[in-house]
């Protein structure tokens, strides 16, 4: 199976900063790799598809970028509605898998 | 506009049986492969299996933790995905999401599956 490391698991930051989360497969996943955001009681939401596609009504300021089999989620200025749990995902070979997670957490 | 509204959850003993469904509108569900995944409380998603379109071979694949005891369908012709669960285990208590695609486009609200004595 392929394992997929996310970190860092909590990240507490301000709003405007730009942060990033990194998630590593153990190995190739081509550019399979998905990004969502989820909030308490609520659905996950697709954020970034195939690496660093934005899926339509995602704002600007979210960005996805691959090097080999590491993957990161890039807020480029943080807002409010931000502070999330953020998971990646690989969907390139079953069974498929995601990441731990990482809170992303007012400071 | 896409919708995915889960149903059939509930509470369950331990080796007993449960089936969710799942109603599909807004897209053309016969072309899209389906997954279902959980997320037990307080803890991470984690895949449960997909059934892939019939266009598409019509197959299906599962997590480690519940192949064997768990079965996905579908019905094209009602737009409705299913997840049938038997022998039932608490570590199978979660929250069951349907998925739209294997990107993951669209996600249900959710059903709660709660396997206890």
């Amino acid at each position: 199976d392929i394992q997929m490391t996310q970190s860092p698991s909590s990240l507490p930051a301000s709003l405007g900063d730009r942060v990033s989360i990194s998630c590593r497969a153990s190995q190739t996943v081509s550019n399979f790799v998905n990004w969502y955001q989820q909030k308490p009681g609520k659905a996950p939401r697709l954020l970034i598809y195939a690496a660093s596609g934005l899926q339509s009504g995602v704002p600007s300021r979210f960005s996805g970028s691959e090097s080999g089999t590491d993957f990161t989620l890039t807020i480029s200025s943080l807002q409010p509605d931000d502070f999330a749990t953020y998971y990646c995902h690989q969907s390139y070979s079953v069974p498929f898998t995601f990441g731990q997670g990482t809170k992303l957490e007012i400071k | 506009e896409v919708q995915l509204v889960e149903s059939g959850g509930g509470l369950v003993k331990p080796g007993g049986s449960l089936r969710l469904s799942c109603a599909a509108s807004g897209f053309t569900f016969s072309s899209a492969s389906m997954n279902w995944v959980r997320q037990a409380p307080g803890k991470g998603l984690e895949w449960v299996g997909r059934i892939k379109s019939k266009l598409d071979g019509g197959t299906e694949d599962y997590g480690a933790p519940v192949k064997g005891r768990f079965t996905i369908s579908r019905d094209d012709s009602k737009k409705t995905l299913y997840l049938e669960m038997n022998s039932l285990k608490t570590e199978d208590t979660a929250v069951y999401f349907c998925v739209r695609s294997n990107s993951g486009s669209h996600w249900g609200q959710g059903t709660l599956v709660i396997v206890s004595s």
